[in-house]
């Protein structure tokens, strides 16, 4: 079975600086998908930025990108000149590809990440 | 573009008492269907998921069910509710590709049970 863990509960940063949230994750699966969700106060979940695992460049949002490391099983969110809105708990998520995936998003715990002024 | 809705937003019902959470998404047809509970300070845990009207899964067996009456509509019912069923009940729907598709998430339904 798939675990995703993320091993920050809380973290925070100062607004404009840079910060980076870990996740790892266990699978024997070759091919899936990896997502970083948002959950601001208003705990809707909202998408910040996904990997596809056969690719090997790491994704990049805007001020969001990810550091991908396959072989390791590690999926790391940075998140650049940070803002007041980024304060929220933030999601790593994995997704099995192919016929045998029913589409259910294995998540880890969470880090909240406050951003000071 | 699309949107998911979820209503109520927030629920407070009695032990024993019968539940009824709707999700509606627009925008989009034949999407895949998902539902979500989330306790307090934690991740996700997949409930249901459907691929199409009446075509129901069940991940995790519970009080709980699910049916989809129409294609963008998504219901979550109990007859009798528990203490352990409070937790934020969330709604996701994707573009129906072999399930390997992004996921995105209604507003979500705030339940607690007393």
């Amino acid at each position: 079975a798939q675990t995703v863990t993320q091993s920050q509960p809380e973290m925070s940063v100062q607004e404009a600086e840079t910060v980076t949230l870990s996740c790892t994750y266990d699978t024997s699966e070759n091919n899936y998908y990896l997502f970083w969700y948002k959950q601001p106060p208003s705990r809707q979940m909202i998408l910040v930025i996904r990997q596809e695992a056969y690719k090997q460049q790491n994704a990049t949002e805007n001020r969001f990108s990810v550091n991908f490391q396959k072989a390791a099983k590690s999926f790391s969110l940075k998140i650049s000149d940070s803002q007041l809105g980024d304060t929220a708990m933030y999601f790593c998520a994995f997704m099995k590809h192919g016929s045998s995936n029913t589409g259910k998003l294995i998540f880890g715990q969470g880090t909240t990440l406050q951003v000071k002024p | 573009s699309q949107t998911i809705h979820q209503w109520p937003a927030t629920l407070v019902q009695p032990v024993g008492s019968p539940l009824s959470l709707e999700c509606t998404v627009e925008g989009t047809s034949n999407p895949n269907l998902y539902w979500y509970r989330q306790a307090a300070g934690r991740g996700l845990q997949l409930l249901f998921y459907s691929v199409g009207i009446g075509q129901i899964s069940s991940e995790v067996p519970q009080n709980l069910s699910a049916s989809r009456p129409q294609d963008r509509q998504f219901i979550l019912s109990s007859k009798k509710l528990l203490l352990s069923d409070s937790g934020f009940y969330l709604c996701a729907w994707s573009v129906r590709q072999a399930y390997t598709d992004t996921q995105y998430f209604g507003p979500g339904t705030r339940l607690t049970v007393l």
